[in-house]
């Protein structure tokens, strides 16, 4: 089965200074990786996410995620925090095939100080 | 476009009531989704479709049932809440893909369930 871990519950990052994400993930094969935000009181939006191809995936708002299969990881990246990116942000990880089950790990909550 | 919207947005329950929350897409979508999501638990997938007129069982049904008697609704039943059912409930909805797997969900809102 698969399954996500986001081991980071709550980072807290000062506007400006760089950002990493941890995520990894267990599947039997490549899978498809992705990263959600949910801003307080709305649902989840895709940030970016991994089908195949390069390992390095640029997203919307600035971030980036890498997939290192050695690692099993999907670290997502943003080089300089904005005070909006303060949010909860999960991975996920989806099957290949099948009707799309996707598994979400447990989140990491983003504070940001200025 | 309105993309995925659920009512109600808050809804507080005696134990042993029922309810319907309601889940809408205009995007077309032949998937659909509810999940509930409870503080460090993630999100955990109770029912989807992948078409109108078909549902099936997620990793946390129990207590719960669903319709999808039309392809851009969903509902989500509960016949007789309980207070372990108190989260918060979103409904998502995708694309289906030939080769499945891999299509972005869009979530809706959320609604917020309180079961006293």
């Amino acid at each position: 089965a698969q399954s996500v871990t986001q081991p980071d519950i709550h980072i807290t990052v000062s506007e400006g200074a760089s950002l990493e994400l941890r995520c990894n993930y267990s599947y039997g094969a490549t899978p498809y990786l992705f990263w959600y935000v949910q801003s307080p009181g709305q649902g989840l939006q895709l940030l970016l996410k991994y089908f195949s191809g390069d390992t390095l995936v640029q997203g919307i708002k600035g971030f980036e995620a890498e997939f290192k299969r050695s690692q099993s990881s999907f670290n997502l990246r943003k080089p300089s925090v904005h005070w909006s990116d303060a949010a909860e942000y999960f991975c996920a990880v989806g099957a290949r095939w099948g009707y799309q089950k996707v598994t979400f790990g447990t989140g990491t909550k983003l504070q940001v100080i200025p | 476009n309105a993309g995925v919207t659920q009512t109600p947005k808050f809804r507080v329950l005696k134990t042993g009531q029922s309810m319907t929350l309601l889940c809408a897409q205009d995007m077309n979508h032949e998937y659909m989704y509810w999940y509930r999501q409870d503080p460090g638990m993630g999100l955990r997938l109770i029912h989807y479709s992948v078409g109108e007129g078909t549902t099936a069982k997620g990793e946390v049904p129990d207590g719960y049932n669903v319709s999808r008697l039309k392809k851009q609704n969903f509902l989500l039943g509960l016949e007789s809440a309980a207070p372990s059912q108190t989260s918060v409930y979103f409904c998502a909805s995708s694309y289906s893909t030939s080769s499945g797997g891999g299509e972005t969900q869009y979530f809706g809102p959320g609604t917020r369930l309180l079961v006293l």
